[in-house]
């Protein structure tokens, strides 16, 4: 069964404390891997896809990477801002023409001033 | 920015009734989806629908849910006989393409059956 996996759950840092966020998958046939940004009560909001291993993404303080198993989504020198939870999900196999998205549980970042 | 909207914002109905959750999905996108997060869990995939007719769909998409493409730019989700554990926060989103191509998500419409 194709599964995405999150952690850490929660994580809690100071205004410009740089840390990662993981996301490690096993599906069948990775298509694309793609990273929402969710603030409560509020619909995800995009941020990044990954197609294959070794890529790379940057957007302001974020940077996205992949390998074959995982991805990892760095913040460095996050800002309050920055807070929300950050949600992985995956497209996987051959057939899949639906286009479903997997989703994983989501890191909640905390990041205090 | 074209954006993914959906009405209402907040529905509460008595158990057994029907709900109609309705979504402007983004105008040039021809592929639309409808998710699900039950408060506290993983965002979870309920449907997909392509060309009027449905792509592919979960196991929780049975047959008391049902998706229409009224006219050219509402995208809805019904819920014929509402049960206690539909009680989420339901999210439509839409894309270009089905595979590999990004989805843009809705805000959301919150779900409270009592």
């Amino acid at each position: 069964e194709d599964q995405v996996t999150q952690s850490p759950e929660a994580l809690r840092l100071q205004e410009g404390e740089s840390s990662s966020l993981n996301c490690s998958y096993t599906v069948s046939g990775l298509r694309g891997l793609f990273w929402y940004r969710q603030d409560p009560g509020k619909g995800p909001e995009f941020l990044f896809t990954l197609y294959s291993a070794g890529e790379e993404k940057e957007k302001e303080r974020l940077k996205a990477t992949l390998t074959k198993k995982e991805s990892f989504l760095h913040i460095t020198a996050p800002k309050p801002e920055d807070s929300a939870t950050y949600l992985c999900a995956v497209q996987a196999g051959l057939y899949n023409q639906g286009g479903k998205l997997i989703f994983g549980q989501g890191t909640e970042l905390s990041v205090k001033p | 920015e074209p954006e993914v909207t959906q009405t209402p914002s907040h529905q509460v109905t008595q158990m057994g009734q029907e709900v109609i959750l309705r979504c402007v999905p983004i105008s040039n996108h021809l592929y639309f989806y409808w998710y699900r997060q039950i408060l506290g869990q993983k965002v979870e995939f309920l449907v997909s629908f392509y060309n009027n007719e449905i792509s592919e769909k979960s196991e929780i998409f049975d047959d008391q849910f049902s998706v229409e493409r009224p006219d050219g730019s509402n995208f809805t989700l019904k819920i014929r006989s509402t049960k206690l554990e539909d009680s989420a926060m339901y999210f439509c989103a839409s894309s270009r393409g089905p595979a590999l191509k990004t989805q843009y998500f809705g805000p959301g419409t919150r779900l409270l059956v009592l």
